[in-house]
Parts: C-alpha cells; structure tokens; sequence
C-alpha cells in the first residue's frame, strides 16, 4: 500500500496566486515526521519545511506552510504568493520514527507557475 | 560548508557492466541515504548507512550494494547492469538519529544511463 499519495501529478497556476498541493499519508506509528521537498529541473532536492507528529502548530517558512491535520492524515504544503521560481516538482515524504526511521517520498506534484 | 558531493555527475555503460557511484555527505553528517529516481517510479529508498553500517535497505535485489567508509562516505555498486537500472541515483546525507527533523540534505545526483 502506498504510504504517501499525491493525487496531483500536475497543476498549473497563475504567478502571485497561492497554491495548495495535497499530500496524504498513511501510518500507525504513533511518531513520525513529513517533509516536503522541491526538485528543480536541475535535478537537485530542496528541503522545504517540516511537520513532527507531535507540533501542535502547523510549521511555516517563509512562503511555505504546512497545512498539518493528522485526524485526515494529510499534509498539503501551501505557497503563497506563487514565483515564476517555484516551477518544479514537489515531493511528499514521511519518516516514521518507531518502524524503521527511513524517509519515503511520494511520487511528486509537477508545478507550474504561468507569467 | 561544502553540501553533499557525488561522483560521477554523468555517466553510460552498457548492459552487463557494473558501476560505482560515490557520495561524500556534509562534514559532520554520519548517515548516508540512497535514492534511485526514475519518471516511472519516482523516488525509491535503497539504503542508509549510519557510522559504517546499513541500518536500512529497500527493495532492490542483490545487484545493487553499498557501504561508508569511516570518514562517512559512501559508496554504491551496482553489478550486471540491466537497462532499467538507468535512473538518477541521488545521495542524502543527515545527521543521523536522535534528531527529531532529521533533514536529509541532497547532492546534484549521478545520472546513469544503461545502453
């Protein structure tokens, strides 16, 4: 079964607008942490910003937040303000902390941003 | 600081042949994740090493191995190429357990392609 689900394999949005790319996740392990990372054309990851299961906040940087409701098991990452700059491929991961502490990555959401 | 070096960037060998790929994480960094990126799969977990040993292994037969070095690089092998082992072979480094975010922080990736 998959652990991370992105439903979204592409979405195109206007530059300035916010966008939302969902990520659900599944899980019993009672500890466990969500990443969303960025994947330029270049290739290279970009760690973007990270959920513990135990913060009672959702976490923000900068443009990025995390829109963290663990009842649903989701963890959508919202950009405001979209750039011309955020095209590119987002990744979902999840490390689950009692299991075996690896991080898995869902299979991505392509996004661009239209001038 | 110097953020996580693989070696080679690019490289094509033919069905049959093996290949090295090697990762030198951040300084400081004892725990060396790898990832084989294809558009069909997406991200997929092959190993960590944490202080000279696998502490994780994904899915991937025997033809695919690793190890780290007591400097904390590492290296992975893969033996009798088969043309579907063409992939991004990324490498992430993070500070290992006991750290509640552990962010892992990617290289550019060494691209292989399987003639």
């Amino acid at each position: 079964a998959q652990k991370i689900t992105q439903t979204q394999p592409g979405m195109f949005v206007q530059e300035k607008e916010a966008v939302t790319l969902d990520c659900t996740y599944d899980t019993s392990d009672p500890s466990y942490g969500l990443f969303w990372y960025k994947q330029p054309s270049s290739g290279e990851m970009i760690f973007l910003i990270y959920q513990g299961s135990y913060d009672q906040q959702n976490a923000t940087e900068g443009r990025y937040s995390l829109n963290f409701q663990k009842a649903r098991k989701s963890a959508n990452l919202v950009i405001s303000a979209s750039q011309l700059g955020d095209s590119a491929m987002y990744f979902c991961a999840m490390r689950e902390r009692e299991r075996d502490d690896k991080i898995i990555f869902g299979k991505g959401t392509r996004l661009h941003i239209l001038p | 600081k110097a953020g996580v070096t693989q070696t080679p960037r690019y490289l094509i060998k033919t069905r049959g042949q093996q290949v090295t790929l090697s990762c030198s994480p951040i300084s400081g960094h004892r725990s060396v994740s790898w990832y084989q990126q294809t558009p069909g799969q997406g991200l997929q977990f092959l190993f960590e090493y944490f202080s000279e040993t696998q502490r994780n292994k994904g899915n991937f037969p025997g033809r695919f191995s690793g190890r780290q070095f007591s400097n904390s690089r590492s290296e992975m092998n893969v033996s009798t190429l088969e043309l579907g082992d063409s992939a991004l072979y990324l490498c992430a480094s993070s500070l290992g357990r006991g750290s509640g975010a552990n962010v892992l922080t990617f290289g550019a990736g060494s691209r292989l392609t399987v003639l």
